[in-house]
C-alpha cells in the first residue's frame, strides 16, 4: 500500500486541452517531486518542492506548471501538451531534500497520452 | 558522462541461480546509494539502501565501492518474483536544490521456470 497517492492513473488527452495531475502523500515528509518517465529512458527529474518552496525547475517547458498548496499535496497542470510529452509521470516524496540516507517514496504514477 | 551507468541487460537466468547487477556513479561527493525495483508499467519501490561496509536482506546483498565509485546488487536463489528492472540509484549534490536522487537507465532481470 503506497503511501502516495496519484490521479488519474491514465490521462489521454488532445493538444489543445488542459488537465491536471494529483498528487497526495500521507507520510509526513516535506519534500515532493515530479518525475517523466519515457519508455527506454531514465527518470527524468522535473520539479522539486521543499516545504511548499520551489527549489528545482529541471528546464521543464512551461506547459507543465507545477503547484504545491501544501506539504502533502502537489499538483501538476498541463496545457497544450505535445505528442513527445506521452509519458508516465511519477510523484514522490522524501522527508526533506538534504538527502542523506532518503530515499523517496513513489507513487503509482500518472500514464498520460497525448493524441 | 552519465551521473549513474548501469548495464541494461536483460539478464535471463534460470530459478535459482545467482546474479549480479553493476553500477557506476560519476559524481565522488554523493552520499547515499539505493537499489529500487521497477515493475513493468508500475512504479519503483525501495529494494535496499546500500551502506558503506555493505548489507545485506534476506536473498539480496548490497555492496558499494566508494573509491571505485561503483555499487553492486547480488540476488541469491532468484525467484520468478524477482523478474523485474532493478534500479540504481545515487543521491549526490545538485546546484540547485541541495540534493537530487539520479537514477540509472536500470538492469532488467528476467527469472524462468
Amino acid at each position: 500500500e503506497t503511501g502516495v497517492t496519484q490521479t488519474p492513473r491514465h490521462l489521454v488527452m488532445g493538444m489543445t486541452n488542459k488537465k491536471s495531475l494529483k498528487c497526495e502523500q500521507h507520510l509526513g515528509h516535506n519534500a515532493m517531486y515530479w518525475y517523466k518517465q519515457s519508455a527506454k529512458k531514465p527518470l527524468e527529474l522535473m520539479f522539486v518542492y521543499n516545504f511548499k518552496e520551489q527549489t528545482e525547475n529541471n528546464s521543464v517547458p512551461s506547459r507543465f506548471s507545477p503547484e504545491c498548496p501544501n506539504s502533502s499535496h502537489l499538483f501538476l497542470h498541463l496545457h497544450t501538451l505535445q505528442p513527445e510529452d506521452s509519458a508516465l509521470y511519477l510523484c514522490a516524496s522524501s522527508q526533506d531534500t538534504s538527502g542523506f540516507k532518503q530515499p523517496q517514496h513513489f507513487g503509482d504514477g500518472t500514464r498520460l497520452s497525448i493524441l | 558522462r552519465k551521473e549513474v551507468e548501469q548495464d541494461p541487460g536483460p539478464f535471463n537466468v534460470p530459478e535459482g541461480a545467482t546474479v549480479a547487477f553493476n553500477c557506476t556513479y560519476s559524481n565522488s561527493a554523493s552520499q547515499s546509494f539505493f537499489w529500487y525495483r521497477q515493475d513493468c508499467r508500475k512504479e519503483p519501490k525501495l529494494l535496499m539502501s546500500v551502506y558503506s561496509s555493505g548489507n545485506e536482506d534476506g536473498r539480496f546483498t548490497a555492496q558499494l565501492n566508494r573509491a571505485s565509485q561503483y555499487i553492486s546488487l547480488l540476488i541469491r536463489d532468484s525467484k520468478l518474483s524477482d523478474s523485474a528492472t532493478y534500479l540504481c540509484v545515487v543521491n549526490g549534490p545538485n546546484s540547485n536544490s541541495g540534493y537530487a536522487l539520479n537514477f540509472g537507465k536500470g538492469t532488467s532481470l528476467l527469472v524462468t521456470p
